[in-house]
């Protein structure tokens, strides 16, 4: 049982540049989540989807574009990455409701030079 | 604004002894809290959870207790090992008619247990 994989694991980008991290869950959530960590401000909700074929915008969703592409994947595509957007970006998925924990995946570390 | 806050960055403790983390919120909406753990290069794991509706929620050496009335709780372990070096998160929730639960972190506590 994987729980939540993501990938890639590392990435270095240059301004500009666009990429796509993945997350796929394999516990039969309806619920999952992208975050994103940086020293000293916790983890913090860019987007997420509450079931298949629905996504809202989290705290700080400014720059990020996700897909729910069906109920084990989901996406979150960087258009056009900046220097600020360097951190360590983590997926997380639960069943729905509001007492469940979140599973977390392992993490993506993002560098943008 | 700071909904969830935990003040203390680090905290170090001799081995044995009783660890305590403290963890405010200012939201009066939230209610389940939850606590996870983290080490390096590692996602966040689930540590222990409380509801409104309780004051102390126990599992093992791990205790969080909650103090609706101060927007309080705190995760005590007892006995601390070294395996509990990593840092901590505090993190809350509230019931939503639309289905949208998001959990809100604190910014974390990093606990070093001194063997």
């Amino acid at each position: 049982n994987a729980g939540v994989t993501q990938t890639p694991k590392f990435q270095v980008l240059k301004t500009g540049q666009s990429m796509t991290l993945q997350c796929a869950q394999d516990m039969n959530h309806n619920s999952m989540y992208w975050y994103r960590q940086d020293p000293g401000m916790g983890l913090r909700l860019i987007y997420y989807s509450a079931s298949e074929g629905t996504t809202d915008k989290g705290e700080v969703p400014n720059g990020y574009n996700v897909s729910r592409l069906n109920k084990r994947e989901f996406s979150l595509r960087l258009e056009s990455a900046a220097p600020s957007q360097t951190s360590v970006y983590f997926c997380a998925s639960s069943q729905q409701g509001h007492s469940y924990e979140q599973y977390f995946g392992p993490g993506t570390r993002l560098t943008v030079t | 604004d700071q909904q969830v806050k935990q003040n203390s960055p680090s905290l170090s403790v001799q081995e044995g002894r009783i660890s305590i983390l403290n963890c405010d919120y200012t939201n009066s909406m939230f209610d389940y809290f939850l606590w996870y753990k983290k080490y390096p290069a590692e996602g966040p794991t689930f540590l222990i959870s409380i509801s409104s509706i309780k004051d102390k929620n126990e599992d093992g050496r791990f205790t969080v207790f909650l103090n609706k009335s101060a927007k309080h709780l705190s995760l005590h372990i007892v006995p601390s090992q070294p395996g509990d070096s990593a840092v901590y998160f505090c993190a809350a929730s509230a019931a939503s008619n639309s289905g949208n639960e998001k959990l809100t972190f604190g910014t974390g506590t990093r606990l070093t247990i001194i063997p």
